[in-house]
């Protein structure tokens, strides 16, 4: 079975700009949440989606939305981008909710915002 | 306020050694606890996990060892390895998932 995959794997933008990032889970699984890692703050929870809505919420800026499609793909939206947005963003997908089951990584999208 | 409380923040083993690394945490309602052992440039991957109805679990020479009642858990990486070198993160869970703030783990040849 393939694993979490993750696009771009690598993105450069200017503050300001928006940007999009993809993930899709592993075949079969409906849950897909999104966190962001720095190595000042760690592994933070932006959101969870399941079955097309959004089940949980971090505490993150309104900047930070996402959704999920119903073939379970998920994407992350970052709009008007700062300096700090800067990080390794990361995927995880789960057979069920999130929480109650085991959590697979995908390899991360690394942000940069110049 | 931060859920689940990891340490050390880095560890230095030498090879054949033992690495234990601990963690804390306050929410009786968390029923799942795993850990994630991340490479650089990687993202992280499942170790082994544990539920609070058992107070150790044990895959090769990793091991979970659970005090509900002091509610700690910790990993304890037994006959370490250069390759084990990585970080390693706690969690805990209930509806979603707390990380812990990881442990640099550099295991000496």
């Amino acid at each position: 079975k393939a694993g979490v995959t993750q696009t771009p794997r690598y993105l450069i933008k200017t503050r300001g700009q928006q940007v999009t990032l993809s993930c899709s889970p592993i075949s079969g699984h409906r849950s897909v949440s999104w966190y962001q890692q720095t190595p000042g703050q760690g592994l933070q929870f932006l959101f969870e989606y399941f079955s097309e809505t959004q089940r949980n919420k971090g505490n993150f800026p309104g900047r930070f939305s996402g959704r999920q499609f119903s073939n379970s793909r998920s994407e992350m939206n970052v709009s008007t981008l700062e300096l700090g947005d800067s990080a390794l963003y990361l995927c995880a997908s789960s057979l069920d909710v999130a929480g109650a089951n085991e959590q697979f990584f995908g390899p991360g999208t690394r942000l940069t915002v110049l | 306020q931060q859920q689940v409380k990891q340490s050390p923040q880095s560890l230095i083993v030498q090879k054949g050694g033992i690495s234990i690394i601990n963690c804390a945490y306050e929410n009786t309602a968390f029923d799942y606890f795993p850990w994630y052992q991340q490479f650089p440039g990687k993202g992280p991957a499942l170790l082994i996990a544990i539920r609070p109805d058992v107070s150790e679990k044990k895959e090769g020479r990793f091991t979970i060892s659970f005090n509900k009642s002091a509610k700690q858990f910790s990993l304890h990486i037994m006959d370490s390895q250069p390759g084990d070198s990585a970080t390693y993160f706690c969690a805990a869970s209930t509806n979603k998932f707390y990380f812990g703030s990881g442990t640099k783990l550099n295991v000496k040849p």
